[in-house]
């Protein structure tokens, strides 16, 4: 049972419009969420998070929106850069320090 | 730069050999996780560490797989009796405890021939 879900393997965007990413959550227990971006042949890098109590976060070029009530959230970046272009995973825990459920990924690709 | 570190990067081994991986987290975070990665998906969690104490095990952890962190620094993760469906990236993660945000190594890379 996939309790986080990136249902859109694949997106492309122009060079300086804005990329929308999506992830969708099944577990109700969940309270802090975030986004990982990850370059081939590296680990993941921690971008941005947000905690249920919040329904947006913004960090610079990245803005994280949370929907608690249907349970989603999404990551908006802009302007979209060609150095964005990397897989996007989200990933949720609850209470301080436990595990990650992360999704599936969705493999961003900017054009110039 | 003291972020996380894993040795080896890459490994390759034969099926029924043992193999034993090494994390050593950002200095000073108490608590540091591993999680198993396959091609086209995303990270699974598989064992976690507050400092020496292992605080929770998934269940995808079978009785091949064991981890220590003896001291509550570096920590290891050993396969006994490798199989082909152990290939995957073995991530390393750690966090001050403090936050939820989790900082990761660059992985190490199974394959079992």
């Amino acid at each position: 049972d996939q309790q986080v879900k990136q249902n859109s393997p694949s997106l492309s965007v122009q060079e300086g419009r804005i990329s929308i990413l999506n992830c969708d959550y099944t577990n109700s227990m969940f309270d802090y969420f975030l986004w990982y971006k990850k370059y081939p042949a590296e680990g993941p890098t921690f971008l941005i998070s947000i905690s249920s109590i919040k329904d947006k976060n913004e960090d610079g070029r990245f803005t994280v929106f949370l929907n608690k009530s249907a349970k989603h959230l999404s990551l908006h970046i802009v302007p979209s850069q060609p150095g964005d272009s990397a897989v996007y995973f989200c990933a949720a825990s609850y209470n301080a320090g436990n595990m990650l459920t992360f999704g599936g990924g969705t493999r961003l690709m900017v054009k110039p | 730069d003291t972020g996380v570190s894993q040795d080896p990067r890459h490994k390759i081994t034969k099926r029924g050999q043992n193999v034993t991986f090494r994390c050593d987290p950002i200095s000073e975070h108490n608590r540091l996780y591993w999680y198993r990665q396959t091609l086209g998906q995303g990270p699974e969690f598989l064992t976690y560490f507050q400092n020496e104490a292992q605080l929770e095990k998934s269940r995808l952890l079978s009785d091949r797989f064991s981890a220590e962190r003896p001291k509550g620094s570096f920590s290891t993760l050993e396969i006994q009796r490798t199989e082909q469906g152990d290939s995957a990236m073995y991530l390393c993660a750690s966090s001050s405890g403090t936050g939820d945000e989790q900082y990761f190594g660059p992985g190490t890379r199974l394959t079992v021939t």
